[in-house]
């Protein structure tokens, strides 16, 4: 079946360093790809949508200039935390929708780790 | 092998009636149960969740149930609406574990 991957699964970083997140679809093109932050024991959060050759589209609240978002092909979007601060530490993952699909299909990522000390 | 499972991609139902979408899973040691609806070209919503320590969680009209000894749970929308129609995931998370089900298709039919 149809895999996306997230890198690093885990990650460690410095307060005010920045840190970039890697989705990628293997076997299928994404024009579309989501990212969400989530907490234990709560739902996710949409933070973003990543149009393939376009600016993504931020939900309300998720600051762009924070988490910046490049939908550079159709097989990776990446996620960059600026100058990132221990509130920032959570569980990202990532989804993609399958271009050449049916308009249902979308993938998720197995998710990364990031702690901010 | 697949840790959450739907095994209906998809599932018609006629406009007032009852729609059951079911999910099941393997490790008996997830906690907490989510359930997504998502159209196309957006991201999944968050629907309704459940704690492994309860058996029923409603909101509305949507009901999800937990068997735990089956390892299964459903979601129940009544009275079901044309605007119910997408795609729910069922998800899991356990942990630093979140997994999600492949969805299953709702299509109601007016």
């Amino acid at each position: 079946g149809a895999v996306v991957s997230q890198h690093p699964s885990w990650v460690i970083c410095k307060s005010g360093t920045s840190v970039k997140i890697e989705c990628r679809s293997l076997d299928f093109q994404a024009t579309t790809m989501f990212w969400y932050r989530q907490f234990p024991k709560q739902s996710l959060m949409l933070m973003a949508t990543s149009n393939e050759g376009s600016k993504a589209t931020y939900e309300q609240g998720v600051e762009k200039d924070k988490f910046l978002i490049n939908h550079a092909s159709l097989t990776l979007s990446t996620l960059t935390v600026t100058s990132a601060h221990p509130e920032d530490s959570s569980f990202y993952i990532c989804s993609a929708e399958n271009t050449g699909g049916r308009s249902y299909e979308q993938y998720f990522g197995p998710g990364t780790r990031l702690t901010v000390t | 092998d697949q840790q959450v499972k739907q095994n209906s991609p998809s599932l018609s139902v006629q406009e007032g009636r009852i729609s059951i979408l079911n999910c099941d899973y393997t490790n008996s040691m997830f906690d907490y149960f989510l359930w997504y609806k998502k159209y196309p070209a957006e991201g999944p919503t968050f629907l309704i969740s459940i704690s492994s320590i309860k058996d029923k969680n409603e909101d509305g009209r949507f009901t999800v149930f937990l068997n735990k000894s089956a390892k299964h749970l459903s979601l129940h929308i009544v009275p079901s609406q044309p605007g119910d129609s997408a795609v729910y995931f069922c998800a899991v998370n356990y942990g630093q574990n979140f997994v999600f089900g492949p969805g299953t298709r709702l299509s109601v039919l007016p």
